[in-house]
């Protein structure tokens, strides 16, 4: 049973520049969601996508988008890279018909922004 | 505003005694409760969670207790074991808000032999 994967695992970008993080949800699930976790804080919640529409945002500027696909996969988009965009990005699934509370996160993917 | 706030950043106990790790909310509406272990270099692992409809939840090890007019939850880990070692989060979601996690900042537990 696959769990949640995440490309690439680790990435390097300038200011300024734009980057797509990519997630594949645990077997079974339809509902993704992302977070951003900065160092020796908690994540903290950005969007969720379900049905291919982002259907919860969290408190971040329009510079983060999404996408999911018809096969449940997502996409994470930052355009115009900040020095503090730099953190570890969290996927996270869960099924929106059974147990929806409950969501598995990925590994993540580290993103430093120089 | 943080929302979830876990006020130890760490926690340093012997192996097998008792563990308990703390949280407390501020946010009334939030109607589910989880916990999440976390090792370096890899993602949050879901550990155990609770409804606000009830007061305790086992799994093996792991016990979590929800007082809501105190609005505080805790996690214990009885007997806790050197694998233990890890940061623990603390989340909490609501219906309402399509069940996306607020967590804590998280406690370090180092379990020593």
């Amino acid at each position: 049973d696959a769990g949640v994967t995440q490309s690439p695992t680790h990435l390097i970008k300038t200011r300024g520049q734009q980057v797509t993080l990519r997630c594949s949800p645990k077997s079974g699930h339809d509902t993704v969601s992302w977070y951003q976790q900065a160092l020796g804080q908690g994540p903290q919640f950005i969007f969720q996508y379900y049905e291919e529409e982002e259907r919860q945002r969290g408190n971040f500027p329009d510079r983060f988008s999404g996408h999911q696909f018809p096969n449940y996969s997502s996409e994470l988009n930052v355009n115009a890279l900040l020095l503090g965009d730099s953190a570890l990005y969290l996927c996270a699934s869960n099924s929106m018909g059974t147990a929806q509370e409950t969501q598995y996160f990925g590994p993540g993917t580290r993103l430093l922004v120089l | 505003d943080q929302q979830v706030k876990q006020n130890s950043p760490s926690l340093s106990v012997q192996e097998g005694r008792i563990s308990i790790l703390n949280c407390d909310y501020t946010n009334s509406m939030f109607d589910y409760f989880l916990w999440y272990k976390k090792y370096p270099a890899e993602g949050p692992t879901f550990l155990i969670s609770i409804s606000s409809i009830k007061d305790k939840n086992e799994d093996g090890r792991f016990t979590v207790f929800l007082n809501k007019s105190a609005k505080h939850l805790s996690l214990h880990i009885v007997p806790s074991q050197p694998g233990d070692s890890a940061v623990y989060f603390c989340a909490a979601s609501a219906r309402d808000s399509g069940y996306a996690l607020n967590f804590g900042k998280g406690t370090s537990l180092l379990v020593t032999p």
